[in-house]
């Protein structure tokens, strides 16, 4: 099954240090896209690319995230001295842009949940 | 902010009966998607319907929406313990990417 796929599934680390996420997508899927999920609430978007381009950023996303795609495949969710609210489930999706089709469904992989002591 | 809200929040069920979810919306949509999320599969696209359609099935699936009323239902039929899952609605505002989910139903049905 080439489904998305996410490194590490799970991550604990203490306040303050780095952590990276790693996403790779479906392989012919040239968007790809990054969500955030808290226990009990839906996924909220924090960015999305398309191929390489990083094309929207929520304001979710501070100045401590930053997300890379830089050969337009997989993508890493790098985030700098984290904090205790950085705890969640960090989902990435892929989907494939369909000439003269403006909306798609998007597949997502099984997730990062990161915990932050 | 998230954009949907589901309604109810919780929903038991036994197998065989139905089971229905809503989903209102705040702004205008160009389509609205319902995915499902259970720890074994992750999250799961199940069905999209377009801004201009009022319904659509698939399978055991029914989806209608009121664009009017901004708001979207979905019937499961004949439900299994499979469908035991937690259910999201998700709006598509800026076509072909960012999508806002609701906080979801979560969906329990017993044998």
């Amino acid at each position: 099954d080439t489904g998305v796929s996410q490194n590490p599934r799970h991550k604990i680390t203490k306040r303050g240090q780095n952590v990276t996420f790693r996403c790779d997508p479906i392989s012919e899927h040239n968007r790809l896209y990054w969500y955030r999920q808290t226990l009990g609430q839906g996924p909220e978007f924090l960015t999305y690319f398309q191929n390489e381009a990083q094309l929207e950023k929520s304001r979710l996303l501070s100045d401590r995230f930053s997300a890379e795609r830089p050969k337009g495949s997989f993508s890493t969710l790098e985030i700098q001295r984290t904090e205790q609210g950085d705890s969640a489930m960090y989902l990435c999706a892929s989907s494939p842009r369909i000439a003269g089709r403006s909306y798609n469904e998007q597949f997502f992989g099984p997730g990062t949940r990161l915990t932050v002591l | 902010s998230q954009q949907g809200e589901e309604d109810p929040q919780a929903l038991s069920i036994q197998e065989g009966e139905n089971a229905t979810m809503n989903c209102s919306y705040k702004t205008s949509i160009n389509n609205l998607q319902w995915y499902r999320q259970n720890s074994g599969r992750g999250l799961v696209h199940l069905i999209l319907i377009r801004s201009n359609e009022r319904e659509k099935h698939s399978g055991r699936l029914r989806v209608t929406l009121d664009t009017s009323k901004k708001s979207s239902s979905l019937l499961i039929t004949a439900s299994r313990a499979a469908d035991t899952a937690s259910y999201f609605c998700a709006t598509d505002i800026n076509s072909g990417y960012a999508l806002n989910f609701g906080k979801g139903t979560s969906l329990l049905v017993t044998p």
